[in-house]
């Protein structure tokens, strides 16, 4: 079975400061694509990043970073100097070659940055 | 702008009655994917479409119902309303059919609330 688990319900940091948001996910699939998504109050999953299971080079977009360690099953994601409109639940989600595309979610990381 | 949009944005049902929920996804996205998310959860895959035939499906009742049709648009039925089904209903799109890398661009939902 796949899963994805979230641990950090939520989190508040002061503006400017780094967060990061942890992923850890259960596949047997060997071939597998990690997303993040942030989800502002409006509702609508804005894609932020797309990674193979292949490709374990860490990426960076900006204020945004994240880092896949095939080894330990994590796909973590950094904001690095936060600021307000960071503000949102962001969610880390997993398909594979055995579930004909649904993405699986974990329960979402709350982030509230305060001025 | 993912340019999948969802109509109604907001509304109230009564339990037992039925609901359709509508959808268009981009020009060229022949694979599209319909999700409920409770209040503070991550999104839970109820089906899938491809080429307007159910593709997938999650752990969802046969009162949960789609079409998909060939100009892109596709709709979710959910008949017998029970208080339970008040979610965040998100449409999805993709243009590649099951499993798949690309991208996968959501809407910003229909707020279902059964009274």
């Amino acid at each position: 079975a796949q899963k994805v688990t979230q641990a950090q319900t939520e989190i508040s940091v002061v503006e400017k400061e780094d967060v990061t948001l942890d992923c850890v996910y259960e596949t047997r699939d060997t071939t597998y694509y990690l997303f993040w998504y942030k989800q502002p109050p409006s509702g609508e999953l804005v894609f932020l990043i797309r990674r193979n299971s292949f490709d374990e080079q860490n990426e960076i977009s900006g204020r945004y970073s994240w880092n896949f360690q095939k080894s330990t099953s994590s796909f973590n994601f950094t904001i690095t100097a936060s600021q307000v409109v960071d503000s949102a639940v962001y969610f880390c989600a997993l398909t594979g070659s055995s579930n004909t595309g649904k993405l699986i979610f974990g329960q979402g990381t709350t982030l509230q940055v305060k001025p | 702008e993912t340019g999948v949009t969802q109509s109604p944005t907001h509304l109230i049902k009564t339990r037992g009655q039925q609901v359709t929920l509508r959808c268009s996804s981009q020009s060229g996205h022949n694979t599209v994917s319909w999700y409920q998310q409770a209040l503070g959860q991550g999104p839970q895959f109820i089906f899938q479409y491809y080429r307007e035939e159910e593709n997938g499906r999650g752990n969802f009742p046969p009162r949960f119902s789609g079409l998909q049709f060939p100009n892109y648009s596709s709709e979710l039925n959910v008949n017998a309303l029970e208080l339970d089904d008040s979610a965040l209903y998100l449409c999805a799109s993709s243009d590649r059919q099951g499993f798949s890398g690309n991208t996968i661009y959501f809407g910003e939902g229909s707020w279902l609330t059964v009274v």
